[in-house]
């Protein structure tokens, strides 16, 4: 089967930075998904890691290790709009599935 | 350029009951799946459809299906609707291929009573 764990809910303070892990247990890796979802909202996409390394997009960095099936989600200067859940999914072999982790839940405070 | 629509956005409807949701993809995207996101379950794929086939499943029973049109506008359906279908259904659309970026729409509130 397939197995994505990240934390429940992290909390940090506006202008710290958060690192959010997701480990996963999958056959037929093919790439990973990073989203945000505002509560009541859709998910909006962040990043997409297929081959290991980081990837900068502003203030969110993502790291993909797939030998380890570990992946990270970097939030730096946090804002007070940061807050929101997390998603890490994963795509399975030549198919459009996306495999959730339950996500995580961040909480910025002033 | 418009995002994901679905409509409706928020239904109720009693057990026994069918319903219809509608999702209408990104102008260009051929690719459009389905999601249904509950607080206990998070987020699990139903379905996946790409020029008018299905191709591939999630583990849901038959009572949920789907189709989509030619021009790549998809429905989907639940049957018998029971008190644990009550959920957030999410569509999303993709250019095609595998890995491609999927963007969600807004999604529709479901309630069963």
């Amino acid at each position: 089967g397939q197995n994505i764990d990240q934390p429940t809910e992290m909390t940090a303070t506006e202008g710290a930075i958060v690192q959010i892990n997701c480990t996963y247990q999958t056959s037929g890796f093919n790439g990973l998904f990073w989203y945000q979802q505002h509560a009541g909202e859709a998910p909006t996409f962040l990043s997409y890691n297929v081959l290991d390394g980081l990837e900068e997009k502003g203030r969110f960095s993502s790291f993909l290790s797939r030998s380890k099936g570990y992946s990270y989600l970097l939030l730096k200067e946090l804002q007070m709009k940061d807050s929101a859940s997390y998603l890490c999914a994963v795509t399975l072999g030549g198919f459009q599935k996306l495999v959730f982790g339950t996500g995580t839940r961040l909480l910025v405070s002033p | 350029k418009a995002g994901v629509t679905q409509t409706p956005r928020y239904l109720i409807k009693t057990r026994g009951q069918q319903v219809t949701l509608s999702c209408s993809p990104i102008s260009g995207h051929r690719s459009v799946s389905w999601y249904q996101q509950t607080p206990g379950q998070g987020l699990q794929f139903l379905f996946e459809y790409f020029s008018e086939t299905q191709r591939n499943k999630g583990n849901f029973p038959g009572r949920f299906s789907g189709r989509q049109f030619s021009n790549s506008r998809s429905e989907m359906n639940v049957s018998t609707l029971e008190l644990g279908d009550s959920a957030l259904y999410l569509c999303a659309s993709s250019l095609a291929a595998s890995g491609d970026t999927q963007y969600f729409g807004p999604g529709t509130r479901l309630t069963v009573l």
